[in-house]
């Protein structure tokens, strides 16, 4: 069946703009992460939701960062008033259930000028 | 110190030799993942381990995690080109769904 997707593949942006990403995760998983990697760097985690549960948003860097995931499924994560910092790669991964396999999109390199 | 160590950093090893990749951990693991990166690709799951003294294989890829859950190794026999990428480790070790990640094993194939 289908995986993660992730759109868009490559975002460039310039700083001080707003970003969306897009995270479809696979179908009839309750679990999804959001995870920043950047370059040669391993993962952090960012935001964290499971089914109807409030989020854990621990790992979010700053305000600038929110992220939202509608009817359990798709979700989003936004970047408001970019910083060139902000520049890396946004990993999102599913899981059926807490504590099971993380299966992860492709990513979306995000770079700001 | 890191909680979830990985080493070495960057490999580079002859096609057809076998390597050891090492994952260790500061803390008892109640699960270990291994994942394998190409760039511009996601994560790609290889194995998950978690009894200790566990030892899963996939083709060429053998995954252990030692009998105390500490630290996990990935071997890779007769190495290929295919095998070429960054190696994660990513730990569970709150019993919780969030993971530690080590920082990753650039390896490189040399023809």
């Amino acid at each position: 069946g289908a995986g993660v997707s992730q759109s868009p593949s490559n975002k460039v942006t310039e700083k001080g703009k707003d970003v969306e990403l897009r995270c479809d995760p696979i179908s009839g998983h309750t679990a999804l992460y959001w995870y920043r990697q950047s370059l040669g760097q391993g993962l952090e985690f960012l935001i964290y939701f499971q089914g109807n549960s409030a989020p854990d948003k621990s790992g979010l860097p700053s305000d600038r960062f929110s992220a939202e995931r509608t009817g359990g499924s798709v979700s989003t994560l936004t970047i408001q008033r970019t910083q060139q910092e902000d520049s890396a790669v946004y990993l999102c991964a599913s899981s059926p259930w807490p504590q099971e396999t993380q299966y992860f999109g492709p990513g979306t390199r995000l770079l700001v000028l | 110190s890191q909680e979830l160590e990985q080493s070495p950093q960057s490999l580079i090893v002859q096609e057809g030799k076998n390597l050891t990749i090492n994952c260790t951990s500061s803390k008892t693991l109640y699960g270990l993942y291994w994942y394998k990166q190409k760039y511009g690709e996601g994560l790609i799951f290889l194995m998950m381990l978690q009894k200790g003294g566990e030892e899963k294989s996939h083709e060429k890829i053998t995954a252990k995690l030692d009998e105390k859950k500490q630290q996990s190794s990935l071997h890779i026999t007769a190495s290929q080109p295919s095998h070429a990428g960054i190696y994660l480790c990513g730990a569970d070790m709150d019993s919780n769904y969030q993971l530690i990640w080590g920082a990753g094993t650039k390896l490189i194939i040399k023809p």
